[in-house]
């Protein structure tokens, strides 16, 4: 059974660069979800797409961030022209929809930004 | 708005020992999942246990079981017989809404880092 995977696990890079992240869910799973978690704080939901479609975008997703999901499957979220405050780990689940619709995680993308 | 509180940011338990990790949360949605989700150092979330809001009994997984008290707003978890290896960081997380209604995030609290000594 393949759980959630994410690439990079760890990306360095300057301020103002633009950073790629990819998620592929577990392949029966059509919602797909992307959360921000800061050291010592619990993660903090960002965006969250159901197949192809997303649904909804927190307020923590400025302009500078965009998520895709094309075809339903795998997801990238973007970050343009980054900032030292977007160093944090970013962190993508899956569930399938269903009364529990429990989100399963990845191992997360840690990001650092000098 | 949905808000989960964790109180403690520590705790210490000697292996072999039981250990209640508190959760309490607020919302005005009738119905809820809670979660209790694992962060061991590796940074990795794994999804331990599950409460719906009209179950009528308390969820259990193996060693994993949760004190979920309606009235009261509260979702503790309980590990029995701890081990080592259950050193980790612990959030509580709830998404408001049925889940067949539509993808819901998860709202975490702050988490409690639990440290099980030998």
């Amino acid at each position: 059974d393949t759980g959630v995977s994410q690439d990079p696990r760890h990306k360095i890079t300057k301020r103002g660069q633009n950073v790629t992240f990819r998620c592929d869910p577990i392949s029966e799973h059509n919602r797909l979800y992307w959360y921000r978690q800061t050291l010592g704080q619990g993660p903090e939901f960002l965006t969250y797409f159901q197949n192809e479609a997303q649904l909804e975008k927190s307020r923590l997703l400025s302009d500078r961030f965009s998520a895709e999901r094309p075809k339903g499957s795998f997801s990238t979220l973007e970050i343009q022209r980054t900032e030292q405050g977007d160093s944090a780990m970013y962190l993508c689940a899956s569930s399938r929809q269903g009364a529990t619709d429990t989100q399963y995680f990845g191992p997360g993308t840690r990001l650092t930004v000098l | 708005a949905q808000k989960i509180t964790q109180t403690q940011p520590g705790m210490f338990v000697q292996e072999k020992e039981a250990v209640t990790l508190d959760c309490t949360y607020d919302t005005s949605d009738p119905s809820y999942g809670l979660f209790w989700y694992k962060q061991p150092s590796s940074g990795e979330m794994i999804f331990l246990i599950y409460q719906g809001s009209y179950d009528q009994q308390n969820a259990t997984e193996g060693r994993y079981s949760l004190n979920f008290q309606k009235a009261r707003k509260s979702a503790n978890l309980v590990i029995s017989a701890s081990q080592l290896g259950d050193s980790a960081m612990y959030f509580c997380a709830m998404r408001e809404g049925p889940g067949v209604q539509g993808a819901q995030k998860l709202v975490f609290g702050q988490g409690t880092r639990l440290t099980i000594n030998p």
